[in-house]
């Protein structure tokens, strides 16, 4: 069964804030764990990947995955406002059959 | 390079009209894919191609046709078209090393009344 659950948002917080984004999964065969940012009325880009558990970061961004409890976690430090989008997780088992998106949470960072 | 693009940005239709909407990426990736999503709703597959002359359905093809006859092409085609197919199109492509990396493109915003 291939399910992603996500929480739409929309999720508003002040500039500078840390903000914490969350997936669960059920397929236990995924094992690449990407984020796609999705601003309004654009195609998504790939944000981060990880493969298999584990932290990995990238600047002010942090993706953890823990594949015991099936839990996806990206993490915003000093959140800007041009980091308002939409962010959808998307595990995957590395082949080529395309990815499982969750519906993604929307982000809006106050100024 | 200019990445996938697609066309029309934008249509709408008529029930029962057909259309094709035009997929094209110059990264010579060969997986593509079609996605669609609709409000407040992740992407859902539709369908997918690993080369030319290979296709495969996704999660959500009731309603639609493709063909890849060349490496940069993957068109998909509406046939009879249904208020249901009212959402936004995604056309993506990945290298096969790195088929988590989907490169997509600006969407197509189509509207069936």
């Amino acid at each position: 069964q291939k399910e992603v659950e996500q929480d739409p948002g929309p999720l508003s917080v002040p500039e500078g804030a840390i903000v914490s984004l969350n997936c669960t999964y059920s397929n236990s065969a995924f094992q690449y764990f990407m984020w796609y940012r999705q601003y309004s009325r654009k195609g998504p880009e790939l944000l981060m990947y990880t493969y298999s558990s584990g932290n990995k970061e990238d600047g002010r961004f942090t993706a953890q995955v823990d594949k015991s409890s099936k839990y996806i976690s990206l993490f915003i430090r000093d959140s800007q406002p041009s980091d308002s989008a939409t962010y959808l997780c998307a595990p995957s088992g590395g082949g080529a059959d395309g990815l499982t998106f969750g519906k993604g949470t929307h982000l809006i960072i106050q100024p | 390079n200019a990445g996938v693009t697609q066309t029309p940005k934008f249509r709408i239709l008529k029930i029962g009209q057909s259309m094709t909407l035009q997929c094209t990426q110059d990264m010579n990736h060969n997986y593509m894919y079609w996605y669609r999503q609709d409000p407040g709703m992740g992407l859902k597959l539709i369908y997918y191609s690993v080369g030319a002359g290979i296709t495969d359905k996704g999660e959500v093809p009731n309603g639609y046709n493709v063909s890849r006859s060349t490496t940069e092409d993957f068109p998909l085609r509406l046939e009879l078209a249904a208020p249901s197919q009212t959402s936004v199109y995604f056309c993506a492509s990945t290298p096969p090393r790195n088929a988590y990396e989907q490169y997509f493109g600006p969407g197509t915003r189509l509207t069936v009344t």
